[in-house]
Formats: C-alpha cells, sequence, structure tokens
C-alpha cells in the first residue's frame, strides 16, 4: 500500500507566487490532516477534514486554503506566498476517530519542503 | 485542549533502557495518550497509544499511573537506529484535538 503520498517533495517559490500541494491516501481514511513544521518544533495543525466535503481550521490557518472533493485527496492551496510560509508540510490520515474507541493513530506522508524566497 | 510537557533531549546508550516521561495535568476522562516518533526529513510515525495502566507492543511499552496525569514511554534496549525525535499526544481522537509539542529529542550513542 502507498499509504499517504505528497507530491512535490521539495519546491522554491518567489514571493508572491500560488501554487498547490498535493496529498492524496489510499486507506479509506475519512480525516485528513495538514500540518507545518519548522525546524526544532513540533508540527501545527493548519487545516482538517472529517470527511468529503467537509473541511476546518486549525491552530495556524491564515494564508491557506483547503478543499475535499473525494475522500483521498486534499489538497493545500498557497494563494499569495510569503516567506513566513517557509516550512516542511505534512499530510495525515486517519479513520473514522469519534467517539470512545480510542484515537485512532494519524498515517503521515513524508512531507513537503517548501522554501519561499 | 490538553498540553503536554516532555523533556527537550536525552541522551542514551546502545542496549539501555529508556523511560521518556511526559506530564499532562489537564487530561480529559475521554482523552487518550499516543506516542509518535519522528526520524529527519520523515512524517512521524505512531508508536503507541494507551488510556490507562500499561500497554505493551512488539516496539515500547506505555505506563499510565493511575491518576493519568502523566505517562512514560519505555524503549527496551535501544540501538543506534532509535535516535529520533519523540511526541506525546493527548486528546480525544482525529488529531485536530490534539497538540503535537515540541517532542522529545533521543540521541543513542555507540
Amino acid at each position: 500500500n502507498a499509504g499517504v503520498t505528497q507530491t512535490p517533495k521539495f519546491r522554491i517559490l518567489k514571493i508572491g507566487q500560488s501554487m498547490t500541494l498535493q496529498c492524496t491516501q489510499d486507506m479509506n481514511h475519512n480525516y485528513m490532516y495538514w500540518y507545518r513544521q519548522d525546524p526544532g518544533m513540533g508540527l501545527k495543525l493548519i487545516y482538517y477534514s472529517v470527511g468529503a466535503g467537509i473541511t476546518d481550521k486549525g491552530e495556524v490557518p491564515n494564508g491557506y486554503n483547503v478543499s475535499r472533493s473525494t475522500t483521498e485527496d486534499f489538497p493545500l492551496r498557497l494563494e499569495l506566498a510569503a516567506p513566513s510560509q517557509t516550512s516542511v508540510y505534512f499530510c495525515a490520515s486517519s479513520y473514522a476517530g469519534m467517539g470512545s474507541d480510542g484515537n485512532q493513530p494519524q498515517h503521515f506522508g513524508d512531507g513537503t519542503r517548501l522554501s519561499i524566497l | 485542549l490538553a498540553k503536554t510537557t516532555q523533556p527537550i533531549s536525552m541522551d542514551s546508550y546502545e542496549g539501555q533502557e529508556v523511560n521518556i516521561t511526559c506530564s499532562h495535568n489537564n487530561i480529559a476522562t475521554n482523552d487518550y495518550i499516543t506516542w509518535y516518533q519522528q526520524f529527519p526529513s520523515q512524517g512521524p510515525r505512531f508508536i503507541i497509544q494507551g488510556y490507562k495502566t500499561k500497554v505493551t507492543n512488539e516496539v515500547a511499552s506505555l505506563f499510565i499511573p493511575a491518576d493519568r496525569k502523566s505517562s512514560t514511554l519505555s524503549l527496551p534496549r535501544v540501538s543506534l537506529s532509535d535516535t529520533a525525535v519523540y511526541y506525546c499526544l493527548v486528546g480525544l481522537t482525529g488529531g485536530f484535538k490534539t497538540i503535537f509539542g515540541a517532542g522529545t529529542r533521543l540521541f543513542v550513542k555507540a
């Protein structure tokens, strides 16, 4: 199984450019997430989705947009790239999650390293 | 949201047992405790999860006292390949109600 696949792996953008980070999972997970990780720091949640057509903001949503038209795909859009968005971006997915059956572990992709100059 | 506190870093030697403790004083009744491992240039990977007492799998053990205000991840006989960052998360489910802190950087020496 491929699990969670992120593309591209690396990208350099100029200030003001836009781009979409792609994320797809083949595990039929209904929950998907986008995180960013700055050097030496933990992960911060940008956006998440609990199913197709449903998205919500995380801790640090400003400057980003998401959509979830299918169960498999959860792209992250940067409209006007800024140097503060230089980071490593991780996409993750998990199955269900609500209720007392425990915290279903998240499965992460290998990340997209984004530099904005 | 339950906040967690972990040591910033730890050093160990190959073959030793490593215990990483996480404090979560504000854990809620329905919260689970989950640990992840992250290697450089990779996404975090699930290690173990528990609610109370002790949980063991092929990789680690998780000890949770009765008051659940802390938990300890135990890695038996570490090797060089266990050098990584370890994150303790506390939350209900789904990830969006959990917070990744800075984690504990474990460095295993030969």
